[in-house]
């Protein structure tokens, strides 16, 4: 059973370009999450996704962000005109469902740099 | 609000010795509680998790950790550190999404 899958793992973008990152859950897994983790920091939410839902984008910063989990294909993460301080470490993670037990398997990540 | 607080940002140990590694926690609730281990350039692995009960709790690689509750604390030990332990630790804490500690740094020296 292949773990969470993210690809690319590393991104170069320029500044004012677009990124997009794609997470594919664990087999059996419907709900994702992604995760930003800038250098020296921890992890810290972004948003929370079923399929073709979002469930909870509190962690979103207002623009340029968005997010999406389509009913096939991975969830993507998309960051419209990049700036320089959304260079970090971009990580999605899945659970077979949701609740107070269930553990969340997390993907390699995708490190975006933006020059 | 829920947060969790990691006061040590690097530890260093020499390869055989006992290791702790902090956590304190703030939540309103009884708190679902987890430690993370992420190496250098990879995702995070679970190394264990308290939901209820034993208040010790044995996860992987010779990793265990106790929920104290009247001082709000989930630190990780282990009694023995191996050089391949060296990584960063994360606590987190389970609300209404999982929230993290800004993590510890391990060295271990040989």
């Amino acid at each position: 059973n292949a773990g969470v899958m993210q690809n690319p793992r590393h991104l170069v973008r320029r500044r004012g370009q677009e990124a997009r990152l794609r997470c594919s859950p664990m087999k059996g897994h419907s709900h994702v999450y992604w995760y930003r983790q800038l250098p020296e920091e921890g992890l810290k939410f972004m948003v929370y996704l079923q399929k073709e839902n979002i469930i909870d984008e509190s962690g979103m910063p207002k623009e340029r962000f968005s997010a999406e989990f389509p009913k096939e294909g991975p969830s993507i993460l998309r960051i419209q005109q990049v700036v320089r301080g959304d260079s970090a470490a971009y990580f999605c993670a899945s659970s077979p469902t949701s609740g107070p037990t269930y553990e969340q398997y997390f993907g390699p990540g995708t490190r975006l740099t933006v020059t | 609000a829920q947060s969790v607080t990691q006061p040590d940002i690097h530890i260093t140990v020499s390869e055989g010795a006992s290791l702790e590694l902090r956590c304190n926690y703030s939540y309103g609730a009884t708190p679902y509680l987890f430690w993370y281990v992420q190496s250098p350039g990879q995702g995070l692995q679970l190394l264990l998790k308290y939901f209820s009960g034993d208040t010790l709790v044995q996860g992987i690689k010779g990793f265990e950790a106790e929920f104290k509750r009247s001082q709000s604390s989930f630190n990780l030990r282990k009694p023995s550190v191996h050089w391949s332990d060296a990584a960063e630790y994360f606590c987190a804490v389970l609300g209404d999404k999982l929230i993290f500690g800004t993590g510890t740094r391990l060295q271990v020296f040989p």
